[in-house]
């Protein structure tokens, strides 16, 4: 049962446009998103987070925006740089639920081209 | 640098065979976590410890056992391998683990296991 899914396993933007990374959810439990960047030989690192209170939050040239009702969640990545091509998981956990595991959709793998 | 590590980096191994995975958490951090990621998947929680203790379960198999110590580095210690065991092996920390509001995690490089 995959409670989180990254519905595209690439994705390929041009330098300097916008790249929107998409995720969806079935568990309604879920209070607390996440992205992570990966690359190659390296453990993911922490991009941006949401809450469920919340329907948007921005951190410099990445925005997250979260639609409940539709439980899907996007990245928006403005403008994109040739660093940004990496592997983005999506995560979610149930806090208020007191669990702190994650759970991961696939992964998308975004290439920047110049 | 997340401050955690694991070693080793790579592990070859043959199927039958038993090998331990090892976690150092960053400073101050309470729990681990251990995520497996095979291939073109995403990372699977297997299991949580916090402060010594086991917290969280998740598809973890029964072959495969962890432990945290008194100095909070964890052990991950997978037994009668098989080939489908072939995967990254992720250990993450953070400050407490539990709680209704979340603690980030940090994650270490990996430990990439083959089984041959």
């Amino acid at each position: 049962d995959q409670q989180v899914k990254q519905n595209s396993p690439s994705l390929s933007v041009q330098e300097g446009r916008i790249s929107i990374l998409n995720c969806d959810y079935t568990n309604s439990m879920f209070d607390y998103f996440l992205w992570y960047k990966k690359y190659p030989a390296e453990g993911p690192t922490f991009l941006i987070s949401i809450s469920s209170i919340k329907d948007k939050n921005e951190d410099g040239r990445f925005t997250v925006f979260l639609n409940k009702s539709a439980k899907h969640l996007s990245l928006h990545i403005v403008p994109s740089q040739p660093g940004d091509s990496a592997v983005y998981f999506c995560a979610a956990s149930a806090t208020g639920q007191g669990a702190q595991k994650l759970v991961f959709g696939q992964g998308t793998r975004l290439t920047i081209n110049p | 640098d997340s401050g955690v590590t694991q070693t080793p980096k790579h592990l070859i191994t043959a199927t039958g065979q038993r090998v331990t995975l090892r976690c150092s958490p960053r400073s101050g951090d309470l729990s681990v976590y251990w995520y497996q990621q095979s291939l073109d998947q995403g990372l699977q929680f297997l299991i949580q410890y916090y402060n010594g203790e086991e917290r969280a379960k998740g598809n973890i198999l029964e072959r495969f056992s962890a432990q945290q110590f008194p100095d909070l580095h964890s052990e991950l210690n997978l037994s009668s391998l098989e080939l489908g065991d072939s995967a990254l092996y992720f250990c993450a920390s953070s400050l407490t683990g539990t709680g209704s509001s979340y603690n980030e995690q940090f994650f270490g490089p990996g430990t990439r296991l083959t089984v041959l």
